[in-house]
């Protein structure tokens, strides 16, 4: 079962534009990681937030967590052409590295 | 460093087969998970190995198993494979033994059952 969930499901942008992503998530979590996955290969690791973090940045991308609200949202600024990948949250589950994944937001960032 | 390597990296098969997918792990990462990735279900958990021990199994079904080396190198085994197994299966390795900790994923083994 999935428990975080992205919205939108696909995301179409101009080169330049930035791009939000949204995430919720069901229960309670220690950390929150974004990954990126290009033409249905490895996923690349973005980013991790914490669950007593709020806000964290990573070149031109930007995380917020809400726990209260069970969401979170990934900002990829001035974004490029090589950003068109999915974008997939996992949340942690109740033990163990096992992490929960969303069905991801595909991004498409034209030239 | 190298990054998380798996072989083979594609795989066609024929149903009530079964297939053997393996991984080798970043250098000095411990911790190893495997997932299924398919267009219906999304990515999905499917066990983690610590120290050459199950830590954790997602929800699947007795035909899915694995073991991890003392190198840390990991295997899993499908046995009698269906149609529905035809998935991407990734394998992701970590150097930390907490909760939820960063994962670094490989190229994945793309397998076909016909």
């Amino acid at each position: 079962s999935q428990q975080g969930e992205e919205d939108p499901q696909a995301l179409s942008i101009q080169e330049g534009e930035n791009a939000t992503m949204n995430c919720s998530y069901k229960t309670s979590i220690n950390n929150l990681q974004w990954y990126r996955q290009n033409s249905g290969r490895g996923l690349v690791h973005l980013i991790l937030i914490r669950s007593n973090e709020r806000e964290k940045h990573s070149g031109r991308l930007r995380v917020t967590l809400d726990t209260s609200k069970k969401s979170s949202s990934l900002l990829i600024t001035a974004s490029r052409a090589a950003d068109t990948a999915s974008y997939f949250c996992a949340t942690d589950g109740s033990d163990g590295n096992k992490l929960v994944f969303g069905a991801g937001t595909i991004l498409r960032v034209k030239s | 460093k190298a990054g998380v390597t798996q072989t083979p990296r594609y795989l066609i098969k024929t149903r009530g087969q079964q297939v053997t997918l393996s991984c080798s792990p970043i250098s000095g990462h411990r911790s190893v998970s495997w997932y299924q990735q398919t267009p219906g279900q999304g990515l999905q958990f499917l066990f983690e190995y610590f120290s050459e021990t199950q830590r954790n199994k997602g929800n699947f079904p007795g035909r899915f198993s694995g073991r991890q080396f003392s190198n840390s190198r990991s295997e899993m085994n499908v046995s009698t494979l269906e149609l529905g197994d035809s998935a991407l299966y990734l394998c992701a390795s970590s150097s930390l033994i907490g909760v939820g900790e960063t994962q670094y994923f490989g190229p994945g083994t793309r397998l076909l059952v016909l």
